[in-house]
């Protein structure tokens, strides 16, 4: 069974970097894309971007310039970070399993990070 | 590119059938068969239900169906149970620019 669990701070100063880990259990990193996705409380899901296996990156075209996803095969995780945060940015963060591009089969539970002083 | 829009609200009676639509445009819903469907119990990661417009994931109940129509996709839900109250995401392709979009959801009552 593939599990996915996050990791980070559940708490970032504004202007500064938010950064998360997933752990992937269960499975290889191989052939598969590797998302995030955020929720800000009580609103719907953002798609922010993922990494393939072979390390090719896509970005949602609106936090591409502060965004950054990276893979660690030999750890089976791959991180976000996100810089110059703002309250905006405060939400559940989810990372996930894209068996395609285009659709995420396995997601980990999510943390709330907070962006605050 | 704007999210795709659902409605915010649908409910349904036990055993009955609702329909949640997810609207897009010619250049995400409209022109790529990648639509996909997540559920969403609160305080819950969402949950894959449909993929690839109709297709269903092993382990969804085939209570759960998909379809499009031009740049509107569909989720319907018969025999409605009262586990089906949640809140339902569609999400499609749109292209190698845009890549991935949500709708805002639907939060589906059982009566």
């Amino acid at each position: 069974q593939v599990q996915l669990q996050e990791s980070g701070p559940g708490l970032v100063k504004p202007s500064e970097t938010l950064s998360l880990t997933c752990t992937v259990s269960g499975d290889s990193i191989n052939d598969y894309y590797w998302g995030w996705i955020r929720q800000p409380p009580g609103k719907g899901l953002e798609w922010i971007g993922y990494i393939y296996y072979s390390g090719t990156t896509s970005y949602n075209p609106s936090l591409k310039s502060r965004v950054t996803i990276s893979l660690d095969p030999s750890k089976t995780q791959f991180s976000l970070k996100l810089n110059s945060v703002t309250a905006a940015d405060t939400a559940v963060y989810y990372c996930a399993r894209a068996r395609s591009f285009a659709y995420f089969d396995y997601w980990g539970q999510g943390p709330l990070v907070t962006v605050s002083s | 590119q704007s999210a795709l829009t659902q409605p915010a609200s649908v409910s349904g009676s036990p055993g009955q059938s609702i329909t949640i639509s997810c609207i897009g445009t010619s250049s995400d819903v409209g022109k790529y068969n990648l639509v996909s469907w997540y559920q969403e119990h609160p305080g819950k990661a969402p949950k894959l239900m449909i993929y690839e417009v109709s297709q269903r994931p092993s382990g969804v109940s085939d209570r759960f169906s998909g379809s499009k129509s031009g740049n509107t996709a569909s989720l319907t839900i018969s025999g409605l149970q009262a586990e089906d109250e949640a809140d339902y995401y569609c999400c499609s392709y749109a292209g190698s620019t845009t890549f991935l979009l949500f709708g805002g959801g639907t939060k589906l009552t059982v009566l």
